[in-house]
C-alpha cells in the first residue's frame, strides 16, 4: 500500500483558503487518492476523490500533478465548521475491495 | 443518503465480558468494515467482509472475532475483553465497484473497559 505523508496539525483564520499537501511516493497505476473529513465524536466524511489533474465539488479542490506522487485539498473561505481532522488515502484494489490505510491526518484548527 | 448505523454510542464493560458491536447499514453494501481509533494511531482496520458470512482480517485483528449473517448486518465480537481494547470503534460500508470506493462511517461507538 502506498504510504501517505501529511501534515500532523494546521491553523487558519476565518475565510482564508486552506491548502493541506499530502505526499504519497509510491503510489501505483491504479491508486485513486481520496480525502475524508472528521469532527470530534464522528465517524470520517469522504470529501472528494481524484485520479489525475484537479476535481472540484461543492466542498473542496483536490489537485494531482501529472507524476500523482502528491496531493493537494484546497478548502476555500474556511469557517469555524471546517475544524476537523482531514485524511487522505491512497487505495488499491484487491478483488472487490479497495484496500486503504488511513494515516493520522491533519488537524486543521480555524480560529476566529 | 447511506445510512450506517452502530448499536451503543458509548460503551462500559469489565475486563473478561464477552462484548457486542452491532453496525447495521441500509445501501445494500457488499464491503462493511470495523476499525478503532486511538489517539496519536489514527484508523486502524480489524477486519471486513465484502459477502454475507465471508470475513477478512485487517491490521489488528487479535482479541476479535466478526460475524455477517446478513448483507446489512456487521458485528465485532470481543470474546473477553481487556482494558488495552478500551477505544472508539467505527463501522463502515461501501459499494463493490471497479473504481475506487467510498467508505460511508457510522457514529461511532466509545468503548470502556474497566
Amino acid at each position: 500500500l502506498a504510504k501517505t505523508t501529511q501534515p500532523i496539525s494546521m491553523d487558519s483564520y476565518e475565510g482564508q483558503e486552506v491548502n493541506i499537501t499530502c505526499s504519497h511516493n509510491n503510489i501505483a497505476t491504479n491508486d485513486y487518492i481520496t480525502w475524508y473529513q472528521q469532527f470530534p465524536s464522528q465517524g470520517p466524511r469522504f470529501i472528494i476523490q481524484g485520479y489525475k489533474t484537479k476535481v472540484t465539488n461543492e466542498v473542496a479542490s483536490l489537485f494531482i500533478p501529472a507524476d500523482r506522487k502528491s496531493s493537494t485539498l484546497s478548502l476555500p473561505r474556511v469557517s469555524l465548521s471546517d475544524t476537523a481532522v482531514y485524511y487522505c488515502l491512497v487505495g488499491e484494489r484487491s478483488g472487490g475491495y479497495q484496500k486503504v490505510t488511513f494515516g493520522t491526518g491533519t488537524k486543521l484548527q480555524v480560529i476566529p | 443518503d447511506v445510512k450506517v448505523t452502530q448499536s451503543s454510542r458509548y460503551l462500559v464493560k469489565r475486563t473478561g465480558e464477552k462484548v457486542f458491536l452491532e453496525c447495521v447499514q441500509d445501501m445494500d453494501h457488499e464491503n462493511m468494515f470495523w476499525y478503532r481509533q486511538d489517539p496519536g494511531l489514527g484508523l486502524r482496520l480489524i477486519y471486513f467482509s465484502y459477502d454475507v458470512k465471508m470475513k477478512e482480517k485487517g491490521d489488528i485483528p487479535e482479541g476479535y472475532s466478526v460475524s455477517r449473517e446478513k448483507k446489512e448486518r456487521f458485528s465485532l465480537i470481543l470474546e473477553s475483553a481487556s482494558t488495552n481494547q478500551t477505544s472508539m470503534y467505527l463501522c463502515a460500508s461501501s459499494l463493490m465497484g471497479q473504481g475506487a470506493d467510498t467508505q460511508y462511517f457510522g457514529p461511532g461507538t466509545r468503548l470502556t473497559v474497566l
